[in-house]
């Protein structure tokens, strides 16, 4: 059981939009930037989003994040077969460990 | 270029041992506190343990404490997990992680290609 709450798949076709919801609590998501994590077939997490809405050099701006209280939102526009991925936000808790959701698996119809 | 590259993975029994390594390169290793992330076949992220950027300080998951040890070799640029008393739920692919510290943002911006842990008789 993830300490963070994501649904397990969102689906689109290409060229659509698809959000991700993360939700967590005061001791998480309530108190800390959040962050996302995109994981290809077969390959290690990749840093997606950082402090909520910020994107590392090289993440286009198809991807966007947001937060409201104890919850995050990652968007996805202009969706493409590429894409296909699990998505994880993560924080940090105040239990002093990093938390992360149960992952999402978008998929393009 | 940053690069993280884990190694010792492998197969052992339930009850056994293993040292996984973590060689980092790109950066100054001796700056920044580690992580190791683990990920069991077909789940989500879960975090394992983290060092500080010298090694004095140690935090470990509750599902490995007693049992894995965290620790850091900065002379040569090496993260290292022991692993004891492994019992199959340990079973996953170990990532280690640079972690960006900022204010209240707490973020991996790096992680090597994962090493697998398999836990079977």
């Amino acid at each position: 059981q993830s300490v963070l709450t994501q649904p397990p798949s969102v689906s689109a076709a290409p060229g659509q939009k698809v959000t991700i919801s993360c939700s967590g609590s005061s001791s998480n998501i309530g108190n800390n930037y959040v962050s996302w994590y995109q994981q290809l077939p077969g390959t290690a997490p990749k840093l997606l989003i950082y402090e909520n809405n910020k994107r590392p050099s090289g993440i286009p701006d198809r991807f966007s994040g947001s937060k409201s209280g104890t919850s995050a939102t990652l968007g996805i526009t202009g969706l493409q077969t590429g894409d296909e991925a699990d998505y994880y936000c993560g924080t940090w808790d105040s239990s002093l460990s990093a938390v992360f959701g149960g992952g999402t698996k978008v998929t393009v119809l | 270029e940053v690069q993280l590259v884990e190694s010792g993975g492998g197969l052992v029994q339930p009850g056994g041992s293993l040292r996984l390594s973590c060689a980092a390169s790109g950066f100054t290793f001796s700056t920044y506190a580690m992580h190791w992330v683990r990920q069991a076949p077909g789940k989500g992220l879960e975090y394992v343990s983290a060092i500080n950027f010298n090694g004095g300080s140690t935090y470990y998951a509750e599902s490995v404490k007693g049992r894995f040890t965290i620790s850091r070799d900065n002379s040569k640029n090496t993260l290292y997990l022991q692993m004891g008393s492994l019992r199959a739920e340990d079973m996953a692919v170990y990532y280690c992680a640079r972690p960006r510290i900022t204010g209240t943002g707490y973020y991996f911006d790096y992680w090597g290609q994962g090493t697998l842990v398999t836990v079977s008789s």
